[in-house]
């Protein structure tokens, strides 16, 4: 059975860090795609960052250069390091599998249930 | 960025009723079109990718089509747990950007 389970959310003031973890299991995150996507209090969808199975990462333009995804695959995790953190990043972090590796038609199949991450000033 | 636009960002229906749902894209992006539905305090579930797959599992009264760079999402019979919030997703360039949300009201 596909899983994934978020950790590492908490309350941290503005410029502070946090690492976000993504622990998966039914599936390698060495042979997949994982994203992390992002959703602020009582708002809509927003798309953070991808890591391709072969290690290559995407990032949106909001967290470029604030945010670095890696993974340990003798951990079969992903994670979501987040640096100079502003209020705006406050937001439930998930992340998910996407199937794009498969047909090449991205999609997030599988989805962890989430971490809040808040940042106050 | 692709921008993805939604409409209407909310609707009032009835059980039963058939409704549709729009996302528009602001460039070409073929058929790379993903759809969620998402319950309050849970994580999105994918519905359709492709435009018009259906995801395994997923009821038969979803369905998906596509005309240029319009996406339509049909529910054909609204059940009581489908008055939820839907998303559209491009799937075509990084970043694979959604559409604001759509929110389903009982009527």
């Amino acid at each position: 059975e596909v899983q994934l389970v978020e950790s590492g959310g908490g309350s941290v003031q503005s410029g502070g860090s946090l690492r976000l973890s993504c622990e998966a299991s039914g599936f390698s995150v060495e042979m997949s795609y994982v994203t992390w996507v992002r959703q602020a209090p009582g708002q809509g969808l927003e798309w953070v960052s991808l890591i391709y199975s072969g290690g290559t990462t995407y990032y949106a333009a909001s967290v470029k250069g604030r945010f670095t995804i890696s993974r340990d695959t003798s951990k079969n995790t992903v994670y979501l390091q987040m640096n100079s953190l502003r209020r705006e990043d406050t937001a439930v972090y998930y992340c998910a599998r996407d199937m794009g590796y498969d047909s090449g038609y991205t999609r997030l199949d599988y989805w962890g249930q989430g971490t809040l991450v808040s940042v106050s000033s | 960025d692709i921008q993805m636009t939604q409409s209407p960002s909310s609707m009032s229906a009835s059980v039963g009723d058939r409704v549709t749902i729009t996302c528009r894209s602001s460039y070409n992006i073929s058929d790379y079109l993903n759809w969620y539905q998402q319950k309050p305090g849970k994580a999105p579930n994918l519905l359709l990718y492709a435009a018009s797959s259906l995801q395994s599992g997923v009821p038969s009264r979803f369905s998906g089509r596509m005309s240029g760079t319009d996406f339509t999402l049909t529910i054909a019979s609204l059940q009581p747990e489908d008055f939820v919030t839907y998303y559209c997703q491009q799937s075509y360039t990084t970043p694979y950007t959604f559409g604001q949300g759509t929110k389903v009201e009982i009527k």
